[in-house]
């Protein structure tokens, strides 16, 4: 089952902080949250693996509440930079470490000076 | 580390036409994975190799999809009549096991 991102669209000024969710029905193993810019290949941000370990990049946070099957993205201080649709990937526990990723739709960031 | 390359980058065919597109990935890579994205969705899982062995393969993929990996290196995808519902980006990634790295996608559109 397709996780379901919330919001669809954020628009936001330079230096505004935004939070983006990613619920799932099925129980996780991991998620993995991926920016995508226009035309361009999906980037990996983070993952956050059951049991509280995470990868990711210094300068962005986010969340696992492994009970609820959601995770948060937080992006802070944004810049225009971080313009672009933020997917998140879930793995369910069949499929553990194999990064067969289900994605949702995506959230589109727009930042604006 | 030349990132993961894939060829051509667009493509346009005629329904009913086999087109087939080349993954090339990051050479320490043991993992290959192809997944297919359209307007407004994120990616969606078609299959992936470690080194040569193709270890899934998505339910929803029809049978005219097959994709190889000889000697664990690049990979390729063929699609065989192709219809028009198969109009889509084809995303290539590879990993050696912590994340995914995406090429740039082969754009196909089934005219």
């Amino acid at each position: 089952q397709q996780p379901v991102q919330s919001p669809q669209a954020v628009i936001l000024r330079e230096g505004e902080d935004a939070v983006i969710n990613c619920s799932s029905s099925k129980a996780l193993y991991s998620v993995h949250w991926y920016r995508q810019k226009h035309g361009e290949a999906p980037v990996f941000l983070m993952i956050l693996l059951k049991g509280g370990e995470q990868k990711g990049h210094d300068k962005i946070s986010a969340s696992f509440n492994e009970k609820k099957q959601q995770s948060s993205l937080y992006l802070t201080a944004s810049q225009l930079s971080y313009s672009g649709t933020y997917f998140c990937g879930t793995e369910g526990a069949s499929g553990a470490g194999s990064y067969q990723l289900t994605f949702g739709k995506g959230t589109k960031l727009s930042v604006i000076p | 580390d030349t990132g993961v390359s894939q060829d051509p980058r667009h493509k346009i065919t005629k329904r009913g036409q086999n087109v087939t597109f080349r993954c090339d990935p990051i050479s320490e890579h043991n993992r290959l994975y192809w997944y297919r994205q359209t307007l407004g969705q994120g990616p969606e899982f078609l299959t992936y190799f470690q080194n040569e062995a193709q270890l899934e393969k998505s339910r929803l993929l029809s049978d005219r999809f097959s994709a190889e990996r000889p000697k664990g290196s690049f990979s390729t995808l063929e699609i065989q009549r192709t219809e028009q519902g198969d109009s889509a980006m084809y995303l290539c990634a590879s990993s050696w096991g912590n994340w995914l790295t995406f090429g740039s996608g082969t754009r196909l559109t089934v005219v």
